[in-house]
């Protein structure tokens, strides 16, 4: 089954402390990409991935810090979470295009809690 | 700067009426695409459509159809005889070519409760 997987679903945590929140698809996508949604503000995009070895900041990149070393996977991190980082975060992949954009499938969401 | 704007932050309907979800975008680009998307209770996101700017046809899928009207720069929802399963968050989106046609910039969403 073609799908975009996330690990953790939920998680809660302290301030300071490292976390990587794994992205995987098996669709063997060329995009990659991360968002938030937060209440009233819809979803935000914080860092994205055109291929391998490939990525560059969204409009909110601030805080998080990504990598992508093998085309299926996409891992975010935050190296010093925040309170203002607790959200439900949204990874994405898709088939890749610079000039007409394919559907994007989203993984199932994290929901992250700093306190 | 891209933008986009759902002015409803919340519409409820009794079933089997219709209702419009709108959405009004902003860009400079003149090569960009719009998007829907469906946020079930169970929090994930379902594509819906995707148009882009040189195709102005409404499009009809089922008790879905789109209006897309540059004039105004609208790109409007209407959800014909409403079910309890259409109950939702939607989100209207919109990429340009300049910025990565891949890039989505969503708006904050309108919230649907079809009440029974």
């Amino acid at each position: 089954e073609a799908q975009v997987t996330q690990n953790p679903r939920y998680l809660i945590t302290v301030t300071g402390k490292k976390l990587t929140v794994t992205c995987s698809q098996n669709m063997n996508h060329e995009y990659m990409s991360w968002y938030r949604q937060d209440p009233g503000l819809g979803l935000r995009q914080i860092y994205y991935s055109m291929n391998v070895e490939v990525t560059d900041k969204g409009d909110v990149p601030e805080g998080y810090k990504v990598s992508r070393k093998e085309k299926r996977n996409f891992p975010l991190i935050l190296e010093s979470p925040s309170p203002n980082q607790t959200s439900l975060y949204f990874c994405a992949s898709s088939l890749s295009s610079r000039d007409a954009p394919y559907e994007q499938y989203f993984g199932p969401g994290t929901r992250l809690t700093v306190t | 700067a891209q933008k986009v704007t759902q002015a409803q932050t919340e519409i409820s309907v009794v079933e089997k009426e219709d209702v419009t979800l709108d959405c009004v975008y902003e860009t400079r680009d003149t090569t960009y695409y719009l998007f829907w998307y469906k946020q079930p209770p169970s929090g994930e996101l379902v594509f819906l459509i995707r148009r882009n700017s040189f195709d102005e046809q409404n499009e009809i899928s089922g008790r879905y159809s789109w209006n897309f009207q540059k004039s105004t720069s609208s790109f409007n929802f209407t959800i014909t005889a409403s079910q309890v399963v259409d109950s939702a968050v939607y989100f209207c989106a919109l990429s340009v070519q300049t910025t990565g046609a891949n890039n989505l910039f969503f708006g904050t969403g309108t919230r649907l409760t079809v009440i029974p």
